[in-house]
């Protein structure tokens, strides 16, 4: 089973600071995708980066970029120049093969961002 | 566009009782899911779809079924209603093809079951 785990299920940042966000993922597939969503309170899940694992170069979306470790099976997403609006659950997924190449998603780390 | 739709957004129903959450996208997207999200828990999938009459199970399949009679609709029936059923259900969609294979999602519907 292709798992993913959030180690961090709280982070707290201060405004206008740096955060980063772990995850990990089991899989013995050579190539397959990664995401990285954001849940604010509204409850409506956002993409906020993709990362495809036969690219090297790391995604990088505005304030968000991540650090992708293919042979460590690690993707941490990175935000840099925290705002308030980041607040929100922030879930790594990863896109499995099969079942309709539905997304296995992790538990979730809650981002906390202070003034 | 309205992207995915799911109706309705809130529903409290008794034990026993059965109900259908309805879900539409109108992005032409050939697949379709449906997740279900417990507190600290992630989402989880139940069910899913890669045509108009296509559709299998997902993890936890079970008290709930699905059909998918067009492109467009994935409506997910709860049959008997129990209160491990309580959980927020979000449908989402996807063109697998071409494409980077993201999910589109619905803004959640969610249910208590008492």
């Amino acid at each position: 089973a292709q798992t993913v785990t959030q180690s961090q299920p709280e982070m707290s940042v201060q405004e206008a600071e740096t955060v980063t966000l772990s995850c990990t993922y089991d899989t013995s597939e050579s190539d397959y995708y990664l995401f990285w969503y954001k849940q604010p309170p509204s409850r409506q899940m956002i993409l906020v980066i993709r990362q495809e694992a036969y690219k090297q170069q790391n995604a990088t979306e505005n304030r968000f970029s991540v650090n992708f470790q293919k042979a460590a099976k690690s993707f941490s997403l990175k935000i840099s120049d925290s705002q308030l609006g980041d607040a929100a659950m922030y879930f790594c997924a990863y896109r499995r093969p099969n079942s309709g190449y539905a997304l296995n998603f992790g538990k979730g780390t809650s981002l906390l961002v202070t003034p | 566009n309205a992207g995915v739709t799911q109706t309705p957004k809130f529903r409290i129903l008794k034990i026993g009782q059965s109900m259908t959450l309805q879900c539409a996208q109108d992005m032409n997207h050939n697949y379709m899911y449906w997740y279900r999200q417990d507190p600290g828990m992630g989402l989880k999938l139940i069910y899913y779809s890669v045509g108009a009459g296509i559709t299998d199970k997902g993890e936890v399949p079970n008290g709930y079924n699905v059909s998918r009679s067009t492109t467009e609709d994935f409506p997910l029936r709860l049959e008997l209603a129990a209160p491990s059923q309580t959980s927020v259900y979000f449908c989402a969609s996807s063109y697998q093809g071409l494409g980077t294979g993201e999910l589109f999602f619905g803004e959640g519907s969610r249910l208590t079951v008492l």
